[in-house]
């Protein structure tokens, strides 16, 4: 079973820094399933990157992803005051185990 | 725009089925696969199982002795049971459209605003 670590838990930043969100993979994910989502209090999970790096659409260019094998990375260039959330990584593995989601990071205001 | 709408009870007792329905609303149903996702208060999310419109099922090893999943195309709906529920499946439930198979890819592009369901007698 893959198992997916995200750090820091909690990314204390001010509006216009820049945010790197990790998550690693216990062990090596194909790029093409893995995804991230951002999720609001009170809100579902909104899909921001699939595949690793394509965004989603109406996804704004300041959201970014990359990574491959088991290291993969969501950098926000510059923090908008509607991006303090927490973010999740997802990735799917073949029957049985599905889909899994990391533990998520808050990106809160300093 | 495809739209997604959990339905059913918001309390269950302990030992009891839960038993929810998602209705899918400006597209179709059909040639998707269809997930459930919960998470508990504070927590992250879980990925509970998923069901084709052919009825084909996948679901967590963790719940699949539990689970049920069932769809009804000429509804536009697909459903959960999870039985002999506990205060440990109290949690929102989400479900998701999952775009995958073919295109290569898989992810959740479409979710619902999710239900809380409480477990208490």
């Amino acid at each position: 079973e893959i198992v997916l670590t995200q750090s820091p838990g909690t990314l204390s930043l001010s509006p216009g820094e820049r945010a790197t969100l990790s998550c690693r993979a216990s062990q090596s994910v194909s790029s093409s399933y893995l995804a991230w989502y951002q999720q609001k209090p009170g809100q579902a999970p909104r899909l921001l990157i699939y595949g690793a790096s394509s965004r989603a659409t109406g996804i704004p260019d300041r959201f970014s992803g990359s990574g491959s094998g088991t290291d993969f990375t969501l950098t926000i260039s510059r923090l908008e005051p509607e991006d303090f959330a927490v973010y999740y990584c997802q990735q799917y593995g073949s029957s049985p185990q599905g889909f899994t989601f990391g533990p998520g990071t808050k990106v809160d205001i300093k | 725009q495809v739209q997604l709408q959990e339905s059913g009870p918001g309390l269950v007792k302990p030992s009891e089925t839960l038993s929810l329905t998602c209705t899918v609303s400006g597209g179709s149903i059909s040639s998707y696969y269809w997930s459930w996702i919960r998470q508990p208060a504070g927590k992250g999310l879980e990925w509970i199982g998923r069901i084709y419109t052919s009825g084909s099922t996948n679901y967590n090893p963790s719940l699949k002795s539990r689970v049920t999943m069932s769809v009804d195309t000429s509804k536009n709906q697909f459903s959960l049971k999870l039985s002999s529920v506990t205060a440990a499946d109290t949690a929102v439930y989400y479900c998701a459209r999952e775009r995958g198979g073919s295109s290569g890819y898989y992810y959740f592009d479409y979710w619902g605003q999710g239900t809380l369901v409480t477990v208490s007698s």
